[in-house]
């Protein structure tokens, strides 16, 4: 079945220290893959997202990279910061679906010591 | 403030008692979409509604659960005869209905569920 495995469940790092959070798909045929950053007593919020024809994409601090052959993908902070401390989720839209029906992973709790 | 709202934020009820959330999209959205989160966990989907019309619902949808998007604007989640087990965050979110943005959901706040 659909199925999306993510790791670390937790990540402590330095400010301004790099962190990296990966994820593995279970459907081939997936296409496109978010990522959302929850804070404590909010909804997810879409911080970056890349689709099944990319290898990467940045925005700012962000990056995502997908390898398609082995079916993961990863998230990319670079100059983490506090206020970076958060729940991040990995999720997919399998094939099939042409509508925002996501598997989420299980989530990162990232915390950054000043 | 133009995002997803959800209403109430939190609600405790007890066991066998019904319960209702709503949820306001953001206005130009056609797409909702219901999820469920518990602690510890990634949100699992529970229903998409395009404009008014529900198109799919999930194998965790009991019959306890309804759905509503009467004027494909708003949407209702009804819990009948509630379980301690029904506790948890309900999201809300909405997406564009455009090609290559229909898939990036707006989530709410959500509103927290306690069964005692």
């Amino acid at each position: 079945g659909e199925n999306v495995e993510q790791h670390p469940s937790t990540l402590s790092v330095q400010e301004g220290d790099s962190a990296v959070i990966k994820c593995t798909y279970s459907d081939s045929a997936s296409n496109y893959f978010p990522w959302y950053k929850q804070e404590l007593g909010k909804g997810p919020q879409l911080i970056i997202d890349i689709r099944s024809n990319v290898g990467e994409k940045k925005d700012q601090r962000i990056a995502v990279t997908l390898n398609k052959t082995a079916k993961h993908f990863s998230l990319h902070i670079t100059e983490t910061q506090p206020e970076d401390s958060a729940v991040y989720f990995c999720a997919a839209v399998f094939s099939g679906t042409s509508y925002g029906k996501l598997t989420f992973g299980q989530g990162t709790i990232l915390t950054v010591h000043p | 403030d133009t995002g997803v709202s959800q209403d109430p934020r939190h609600k405790i009820t007890k066991r066998g008692q019904n319960v209702t959330f709503r949820c306001d999209p953001i206005s130009e959205h056609n797409r909702l979409y219901w999820y469920r989160q518990t602690l510890g966990q990634g949100p699992e989907f529970l229903t998409y509604f395009q404009n008014e019309a529900q198109l799919e619902k999930s194998r965790l949808l009991s019959d306890r659960f309804s759905a509503e998007r009467p004027k494909g604007s708003f949407s209702t989640l009804e819990i009948q005869r509630t379980e301690q087990g029904d506790s948890a965050m309900y999201l809300c979110a909405s997406s564009p209905d455009r090609i290559a943005t229909n898939e990036k959901l707006f989530f709410g706040s959500g509103t927290q569920l306690s069964v005692l």
